[in-house]
């Protein structure tokens, strides 16, 4: 069974800061995706990175996908309340069916 | 592109009913995927589609859930005898055969079992 482990599982911190959230696993992925989710809606994808390591900018996010393509990071570097929400890794493989992490609940305090 | 469609967005129905969920992809994908999110996690992998095919079943909670597809568009999911513990919001999601890029989720429907 592939597993992805995410930490932290929460975080709260004030507007300005910078934070990195984890996705680890023991099982090397084809890629590896993640997604913001807010309440009460469907996960929106936000990268997808396939080479290991890769790294991906969108504007204050960066993503990197580990050497070894089991591991990934998302960094924010001068957070806002608008990045407020679930952070969800997601690895793929055959099929491209996703086994997700259990998701950081990230909260920016203006 | 009007994106993944499901509906209904919520639905609230009494232990030992059946219900059905009902996704449109978008509309040049050929695979379909059906997820669970319970509260406080992340989605979980039920099934999924290409075309009409069903590729993959083994993933899902029971016998009482089943999936379809039967034109290779729109696909439904159904619970039958609904549990409390099959409260949860169900996600789909479609995409094109091959193609990482692009996975796209639909907005959920909510299910709520009393």
């Amino acid at each position: 069974t592939q597993l992805l482990e995410q930490s932290p599982q929460f975080l709260s911190i004030q507007e300005g800061e910078n934070l990195t959230v984890y996705c680890n696993s023991s099982s090397v992925f084809s890629s590896l995706q993640w997604y913001r989710q807010e309440p009460g809606e469907g996960p929106v994808l936000l990268v997808t990175v396939v080479t290991g390591g890769e790294v991906k900018k969108l504007k204050r996010l960066t993503f990197q996908f580990g050497d070894a393509r089991k591991d990934s990071s998302l960094h924010i570097t001068a957070a806002q309340p608008g990045d407020t929400g679930l952070y969800l890794c997601a690895g793929a493989n055959a099929g491209n069916m996703l086994t997700f992490g259990g998701g950081t609940r990230l909260m920016v305090k203006p | 592109d009007t994106g993944v469609s499901q509906n209904p967005r919520h639905k609230i129905t009494k232990r030992g009913q059946n219900v059905t969920f009902r996704c449109d992809p978008i509309s040049e994908h050929n695979r379909l995927y059906w997820y669970r999110q319970t509260l406080g996690q992340g989605p979980e992998f039920l099934t999924y589609f290409q075309n009409e095919a069903q590729l993959e079943k083994s993933r899902l909670l029971s016998d009482r859930f089943s999936a379809e597809r039967p034109k290779g568009s729109f696909s439904t999911l159904e619970i039958q005898r609904t549990e409390q513990g099959d409260s949860a919001m169900y996600l789909c999601a479609s995409s094109l055969a091959g193609q990482i890029y692009g996975y796209t989720f639909g907005s959920g429907t909510r299910l709520t079992v009393v």
